[in-house]
């Protein structure tokens, strides 16, 4: 079975610096999908990005980009000049959607 | 529309009553899911409807009853439930199911308090 494991509870940054959350996985399988899902405080989880283990290339959204070794089995998260909007719950998870514990994110003013 | 809809948003019911939560998407998707989700934890996988047919059930006790009448249908049947099923319950939809990638798109949640 997957398992994803997310070793920070909590982290803050300064309102435009960046931050990068960490995930690692464990899986014997060769071909997956991994994914950041974003649940912001009293609102609905959303999908940050996407990467696919067979893309060496590192996925990219806007101001997200992701750190994906696939022999370190890591996929972390970075989100480039932050703004307050970002604030939220930040989950990786597995293809089967097996949701790591959360990193809680505060962006500070 | 990418919109997700679950009603109702806060249920309260006692360990004797039964009711049902509801979950409804119109973007032609053909995998629904439902999560349970504790304060400050993950949401954690109940089971998941592929092609209206019930694919994956994580070991659910049988008080949850989940039914999918069609395709943009979910709903979840409870009966005699107890007070730690308290929770959040998300609804999701995907155009397919897991393992291909899709990306989830999650409704708001019923907020449930079991008495």
């Amino acid at each position: 079975a997957q398992t994803v494991t997310q070793s920070q509870p909590e982290m803050s940054v300064q309102e435009a610096e960046t931050v990068t959350l960490s995930c690692t996985y464990d899986t014997s399988e060769s071909n997956y999908y991994l994914f950041w899902y974003k649940q912001p405080p009293s609102r609905q989880m959303i999908l940050v990005i996407r990467q696919e283990a067979y893309k060496q290339q590192n996925a990219t959204e806007n101001r997200f980009s992701v750190n994906f070794q696939k022999a370190a089995k890591s996929f972390s998260l970075k989100i480039s000049d932050s703004q307050l909007g970002d604030t939220a719950m930040y989950f990786c998870a597995f293809s089967d959607m097996r949701f790591g514990a959360g990193t809680r994110l505060t962006v500070k003013p | 529309d990418t919109e997700v809809t679950q009603t109702p948003k806060h249920l309260v019911m006692g360990m004797t009553n039964k009711k049902s939560l509801k979950c409804e998407q119109h973007m032609g998707h053909r995998a629904m899911y439902w999560y349970k989700q504790k304060a400050k934890k993950p949401p954690e996988l109940m089971f998941v409807y592929s092609y209206e047919k019930l694919s994956i059930n994580e070991s659910v006790p049988s008080r949850f009853s989940p039914e999918c009448p069609n395709s943009s249908l979910l709903n979840l049947h409870l009966h005699a439930l107890q007070p730690e099923d308290s929770a959040l319950y998300l609804c999701a939809s995907s155009l397919l199911a897991t393992g291909y990638g899709y990306e989830q798109y999650f409704g708001p949640g019923t907020r449930l308090t079991v008495t």
